[in-house]
């Protein structure tokens, strides 16, 4: 059965620093998956998604991701932080009739 | 547009009441979701919806009573519940159950008293 890991309960980074969310998979298909991302008393916002083509994804926000086959991972990062993206992050991936979630990371981001 | 719209935002009931959840979207998906989610959790899916036909019930207990009256628009019906059914509701929608993504509603902040 396919399922993901996120690496990572909580990420401190400070402001203008790079962003790094680690996410793994486990999946006997080629998989398809995704980002998420939720502020505080809202629902979730897709951020990117990976559908077997380009492996290096892009985002909103200035996210990107990268699908690395060979380490079955998917980790979303951004090159620099802003105090916006102070969320939880979810890593999911397409399971039968559903999607799969990760545990969810939370990212501070510190002034 | 890509937007799924639920009401209300908040709801506070009492264990006696009877209530309903609402969610609605028009972007022509043929899946529809529920979800659960507690705090500093991730989503726990409820029911799933394809073709207005219930596809998945994740073994939820018979107090919380989906409805898909037509393709935009999927209920949740509550009764009897109990305090530990407080959560973030979440609605979702998708093209249909091979998507490539899922579209998520803001969700209703349920708090049972």
């Amino acid at each position: 059965a396919q399922s993901v890991t996120q690496l990572g309960s909580h990420v401190s980074v400070s402001e203008g620093a790079l962003v790094l969310l680690r996410c793994n998979y486990s999946s006997s298909v080629p998989p398809y998956l995704f980002w998420y991302v939720q502020y505080p008393n809202q629902g979730l916002q897709l951020l990117l998604k990976y559908t077997s083509a380009a492996t290096l994804v892009k985002g909103i926000n200035g996210f990107e991701a990268e699908f690395k086959k060979s380490e079955t991972s998917f980790h979303l990062t951004k090159p620099s932080a802003h105090m916006r993206d102070a969320a939880e992050y979810f890593c999911a991936c397409r399971g039968a009739q559903k999607l799969v979630f990760g545990q969810g990371t939370r990212l501070t981001i510190n002034p | 547009d890509t937007e799924v719209t639920q009401t209300p935002k908040h709801l506070v009931m009492g264990m006696t009441n009877k209530k309903s959840l609402k969610c609605e979207q028009h972007m022509g998906h043929r899946a529809m979701y529920w979800y659960k989610q507690k705090a500093k959790k991730p989503p726990e899916l409820m029911f799933v919806y394809s073709y207005e036909k219930l596809s998945i019930n994740e073994s939820v207990p018979s107090r919380f009573s989906p409805e898909c009256p037509n393709s935009s628009l999927l209920n949740l019906h509550l009764h009897a519940l109990q305090p530990e059914d407080s959560a973030l509701y979440l609605c979702a929608s998708s093209q249909d159950l091979r998507y490539t993504e899922a579209f998520f509603g803001q969700g209703t902040r349920l708090t049972v008293v």
